[in-house]
């Protein structure tokens, strides 16, 4: 079946610092890749999606690349900010109804 | 503005009650999720629906069930509440179709507890 593997965290940066997100999976036939985040108190929001190999979604400064041939989807942002303090979730979704398989999270803090 | 909305942000029940999780989403989305969250787990899909009357079991259904009755309304019944059940309650829909990529949009999440 259908699974995904995020880096463990809680991960803990500086502001301005560089943010990679480990993201891999396991699937059969060609998904759709998703990061969503989810802020304090809130549910999860799309981040940013790619549907095919190659693609790069991007979205608030942050990037991730669906690479078929190492099947990952890492996000990365080139300077985190106080307020992307959250927790990031990756995602694929199948054929059937558009279901998605979720990563475990990975908690992110950000400190001035 | 997609708008999905969850009847209770905390709910605490007791050990053998009936509770249900009520959903609403005004997007007019055929299909509609129901994941429980658990820190290290991620989400879990609990059940879905893909049109009115109609659902299907996703990955952890045991213990719960689901009615929807009307399209933009999708609940989630425990019948018996245990407190392994205690857990964070997330509700999405999503206009999917076969070719489609369409996103899921959440809900805010139901907090229960079980005591």
């Amino acid at each position: 079946g259908n699974s995904v593997t995020q880096m463990e965290g809680p991960v803990t940066l500086s502001e301005e610092a560089f943010l990679t997100i480990n993201c891999t999976y396991t699937a059969t036939g060609y998904p759709s890749l998703f990061w969503y985040v989810q802020y304090p108190g809130e549910g999860l929001q799309l981040l940013l999606k790619a549907t095919k190999a190659d693609d790069k979604g991007s979205n608030k400064g942050f990037e991730a690349t669906y690479r078929k041939e190492t099947t990952s989807f890492h996000l990365e942002k080139g300077s985190v900010q106080v307020s992307d303090s959250a927790v990031y979730f990756c995602a694929l979704s199948g054929t059937s109804y558009g279901k998605l398989t979720f990563g475990q999270g990975t908690i992110l803090t950000v400190h001035p | 503005d997609v708008k999905v909305t969850q009847s209770s942000r905390y709910l605490v029940k007791r050990t053998g009650e009936k509770v249900f999780l009520e959903c609403v989403q005004d997007m007019d989305h055929e299909n509609m999720f129901w994941y429980r969250q658990d820190p290290g787990l991620g989400l879990r899909l609990i059940y879905f629906s893909y049109d009115v009357k109609m659902k299907e079991k996703g990955d952890i259904p045991e213990g719960y069930s689901v009615s929807r009755e009307k399209k933009e309304r999708f609940s989630l019944i425990l019948e018996s509440a245990s407190t392994n059940q205690t857990s964070m309650y997330l509700c999405a829909s999503s206009d999917w179709t076969p070719g489609s990529t369409d996103t899921q949009y959440f809900g805010p999440g139901t907090r229960l507890t079980v005591l």
